[in-house]
């Protein structure tokens, strides 16, 4: 599975969208981009993922570019809620037996 | 509520004692998954299985042994064989293996007495 970086920190003004970026460089064409996040002591939550086209959902969008070496999850109206530590995370769809690769993440602080 | 219960949240372990790990799930999923976490990381997979009777090792499974007796149930056993247990260990589930989404438990803290 490719490998991905995150900046390991960010924060992000109350009710201002937060855009957290993720390259993956090494993405093959087969693999998509999946996002979770993972509240304080909490286990990780499934956000949203995809291949080449960006998706939408209740909870965030995701922009994958058209080289598909990079994406950025959006949260429109950051909430303290969302506050959490968001990890990118690439692989075939289809399952690796070796499932996810949680990363270290980047640590999302909505301020208030 | 259908979702994945870990128990219990907290659990301390002695030198030399095996401790198990409770996961159950009221999903219906067949695949389920170990990962450790240690402070400031990412998770690591331990143990995972397809489906009943069936697990296999992940990255990181010194130390650990597994059993999956019921599709409900996938309990992990640290054994004294792991030298270094403290961490934050998750149980998840997926409707199968490979499948795009898992779901995850609240976590179990290990730490050592």
């Amino acid at each position: 599975d490719a490998k991905t970086t995150q900046p390991p920190s960010m924060d992000c003004a109350e009710g201002r969208a937060a855009n957290l970026p993720c390259n993956h460089s090494t993405i093959s064409g087969n693999e998509y981009v999946y996002w979770y996040r993972q509240i304080h002591s909490q286990g990780p939550q499934y956000i949203i993922h995809g291949l080449k086209n960006n998706e939408t959902n209740e909870m965030a969008s995701l922009i994958i570019t058209e080289d598909r070496k990079s994406s950025t999850l959006i949260l429109p109206h950051a909430t303290l809620r969302d506050t959490a530590v968001y990890y990118c995370i690439v692989r075939f769809a289809s399952g690796s037996a070796r499932q996810l690769t949680f990363g270290s993440g980047t640590q999302l602080t909505v301020l208030p | 509520d259908g979702g994945i219960t870990q128990s219990p949240k907290y659990l301390f372990r002695k030198e030399g004692q095996n401790v198990t790990l409770s996961c159950e799930q009221n999903l219906n999923h067949d695949a389920m998954y170990w990962y450790r976490q240690d402070p400031g990381q990412g998770l690591r997979l331990i143990y995972y299985s397809q489906i009943v009777n069936d697990f296999q090792k992940g990255d990181i499974a010194e130390g650990y042994s597994v059993s999956r007796e019921k599709k409900e149930s996938f309990p992990l056993t640290v054994t004294s064989a792991q030298k270094n247990p403290t961490a934050f260990y998750l149980c998840a589930s997926s409707i199968s293996l490979g499948a795009e989404k898992l779901f995850f438990g609240s976590g179990t803290q290990l730490s050592v007495l």
